[in-house]
């Protein structure tokens, strides 16, 4: 079945410091792969959608200068949280969408823990 | 604007007896309906899904869903709950894409206790 991993499982940086989680599709291709947010007992939130040899698109009042998404191949998705600060710690989760079979699924990596002291 | 509601945001049940967990969404088109469960500090697993035909569902780990147009709604179901279901589970709508879809908009969640 169709695997996304993401790395680091989790991850603690300083206040100011960037840190980059990757996502990748192990088995399929991914031109489209999502970022996800989720704050302690709240639900999913999505961040963005990464697009493979294109920019990402953005929600509305996520930062894109603070959250950096780069889609450079079509297994692999990153996202660099740049000059983190505590409020940025979070449960960030990857999903990659299968472009090839209808109703093109999106499947969830196991989600990065981070925390910025 | 698509939305997905879960009006239980905890509930508790003994181990042994019926769950249903409700959702209902607001999509104009047909949707594509999920339900999710996800232990602490642990990803998203899927448990069923429904994208057309057969509008009650069988998941994995015994639950079952039913699509209900009518009522725009999509509960979950287990018939006798074990003390590994308690975990956090989300109801999903797809959304965003003609004959497809793009963005996953969830519910809140609905925490599920189990007593022994």
């Amino acid at each position: 079945g169709a695997v996304v991993s993401q790395h680091p499982s989790w991850v603690i940086c300083k206040s100011g410091t960037s840190v980059k989680i990757e996502c990748r599709s192990l088995d399929f291709q991914a031109t489209t792969m999502f970022w996800y947010r989720q704050f302690p007992k709240q639900s999913l939130m999505l961040m963005a959608t990464s697009n493979e040899g294109s920019k990402a698109t953005y929600e509305q009042g996520v930062e894109k200068d603070k959250f950096l998404i780069n889609h450079a191949s079509l297994t692999l998705s990153t996202l660099t949280v740049t000059s983190a600060h505590p409020e940025d710690s979070s449960f960030y989760i990857c999903s990659a969408r299968d472009d090839v079979t209808f109703p093109y699924e999106q499947y969830f990596g196991p989600g990065t823990r981070l925390t910025v002291t | 604007a698509q939305s997905v509601t879960q009006p239980d945001i905890h509930i508790t049940v003994s181990e042994g007896a019926s769950l249903e967990l409700r959702c209902n969404y607001s999509y104009g088109a047909t949707p594509y309906l999920f339900w999710y469960v996800q232990s602490p500090g642990q990803g998203l697993q899927l448990l069923l899904k429904y994208f057309s035909g057969d509008t009650l569902v069988q998941g994995i780990k015994g639950f079952e869903a039913e699509f209900k147009r009518s009522q725009s709604s999509f509960n979950l179901r287990k018939p006798s709950v074990h003390w590994s279901d308690a975990a956090e589970y989300f109801c999903a709508v797809g959304a965003g894409l003609t004959g497809g879809y793009n963005k996953l908009i969830f519910g809140a969640g609905t925490r599920l206790a189990v007593h022994p």
